[in-house]
């Protein structure tokens, strides 16, 4: 168990509608990641953010978007939901915002739209 | 950016043997992790090893940072080892990780 938890497990929606995933971070961990896995990308990164800042983005459609609050736990919106969008997207967390820092992954949401 | 390979691509072993699995990568590294993703899905931390040598019970890890390459070894593999390998690393100029495309290991018992 890494620490970092997040919810759903399992999300079915359709194409069209509009998701929240949530991840909370390991205790003291200021800096939440979100990355998806899909079979035809591999895992990329989307968005970074530290202490409720966004600090790096990636490869995050404008259809997404995140958010990460004053307790640290972070959101991941997914709008227009298109069956591409189908992946398991897992969240990160580190002590600091370092590159340097190790990462622990939480246990990942898996979306499939329908 | 960073480009990461990881050989081989697929790997199908006895219980009980041992096998290397290696990352390349094209540039200097903040950040080196390896990764196990089980069949459920979850990828769980290895090690995490930017340079030097770790060990954790039947795993090792090595990181030649100069060279741009890592070496995770198991020894002794059991079925439960089954899954994906995933390397993932930093470079010096960004903030977040670059996967290689990973090992799939089969371990049949």
């Amino acid at each position: 168990d890494s620490g970092v938890t997040q919810t759903p497990k399992h999300l079915i929606t359709a194409t069209g509608q509009r998701v929240t995933l949530r991840c909370s971070p390991r205790s003291g961990d200021l800096s939440v990641y979100w990355y998806q896995q899909s079979l035809d990308q591999g895992l990329q990164f989307l968005i970074q953010y530290y202490n409720g800042e966004e600090r790096a983005k990636g490869n995050i459609l404008e259809r997404f978007s995140a958010q990460q609050f004053p307790d640290l736990h972070s959101e991941l919106n997914l709008s227009s939901l298109e069956l591409g969008d189908s992946a398991l997207y897992f969240c990160a967390s580190s002590v600091r915002t370092s590159a340097r820092n190790e990462q622990f992954f939480g246990p990942g949401t898996r979306l499939t739209v329908l | 950016g960073i480009q990461v390979e990881q050989s081989p691509p697929d790997l199908i072993l006895q219980e009980g043997a041992n096998s290397t699995l290696r990352c390349n990568f094209s540039d200097s590294v903040n950040n080196l992790q390896w990764f196990h993703q089980n069949p459920w899905g979850q990828l769980i931390n290895l090690f995490y090893i930017p340079s030097g040598t770790k060990q954790n019970g039947r795993l090792s890890a090595t990181t030649v940072a100069t060279e741009r390459y890592s070496l995770l070894y198991i020894s002794s593999s059991q079925t439960t080892d089954s899954g994906v390998y995933f390397c993932a690393v930093v470079d010096n100029y960004g903030q977040n990780f670059v996967f290689g495309p990973g090992t799939r290991l089969s371990v049949l018992p």
